[in-house]
């Protein structure tokens, strides 16, 4: 069974960091684009970036340019998300996703909810 | 960036009865779009790619159509378990955006 669990979440300051993770079992993630999609409470869904196969190329939201990175570490099957500079409008549930190959998410974890507050 | 106007944003249909929804591109998506469930508390759930297949698993009640510019979600007959957050999205365009979401609620 494909499964993605997400973990880091939680409470930080403004102009804090975290590290999110996404470690997937059930399939090999080195076979597959991964990405970050984040939903504000009560709003609707927005990409955040993404990764591909090799972790050779990397593509950000311009709200998270700077100072989001993605990574992945095939060995270990996890996918990272390394935040820093965080600000209030980063609060949200991040979900980590499998892009299916057809540029959509077949898969989703259930989510890490990032709470920024002073 | 693409933005996509679902509509409605809400959506008060009964059981049995037919559900459309709409997915307007501003600018061409070609049929690069896709349609996800999101139910309370859960994460979004694949429904249709490319804008007319059906993902594995997904009943037939769910079809897609549309290219270019207008899509449309329809549910043939809803079910209980059908009331939720349907969101679509498309991957033509540089970079991948959701729409704002049509609620679906029970009449």
């Amino acid at each position: 069974e494909v499964q993605l669990v997400e973990s880091g979440g939680g409470l930080v300051q403004p102009g804090g960091s975290l590290r999110l993770s996404c470690a997937a079992s059930g399939f090999t993630i080195s076979s597959y684009w991964m990405h970050w999609v984040r939903q504000a409470p009560g709003k609707g869904l927005v990409w955040v970036s993404r990764i591909n196969s090799d972790g050779s190329s990397t593509g950000y939201a311009d709200s998270v340019k700077g100072r989001f990175t993605i990574s992945r570490d095939n060995a270990k099957n996890t996918l990272y998300l390394q935040m820093n500079s965080l600000r209030a409008e980063d609060t949200a549930v991040y979900y980590c996703a499998r892009d299916s190959y057809s540029g959509c998410y077949d898969s989703w974890g259930q989510g890490t909810l990032v709470t920024v507050s002073s | 960036e693409t933005v996509l106007t679902q509509s409605p944003a809400t959506l008060s249909l009964s059981p049995g009865e037919r559900a459309t929804l709409s997915c307007r591109a501003s600018q061409s998506v070609s049929s690069y779009l896709a349609w996800y469930q999101q139910k309370p508390g859960q994460a979004p759930r694949l429904l249709i790619y490319d804008a007319s297949n059906r993902a594995p698993g997904i009943p037939a009640r769910f079809s897609g159509s549309g290219s270019g510019t207008d899509f449309t979600l329809t549910i043939s007959s809803l079910e209980p378990e059908d009331f939720a957050v349907y969101y679509c999205q498309q991957r033509s365009n540089w970079p991948v955006t959701f729409g704002q979401g049509t609620r679906l609620e029970i009449k």
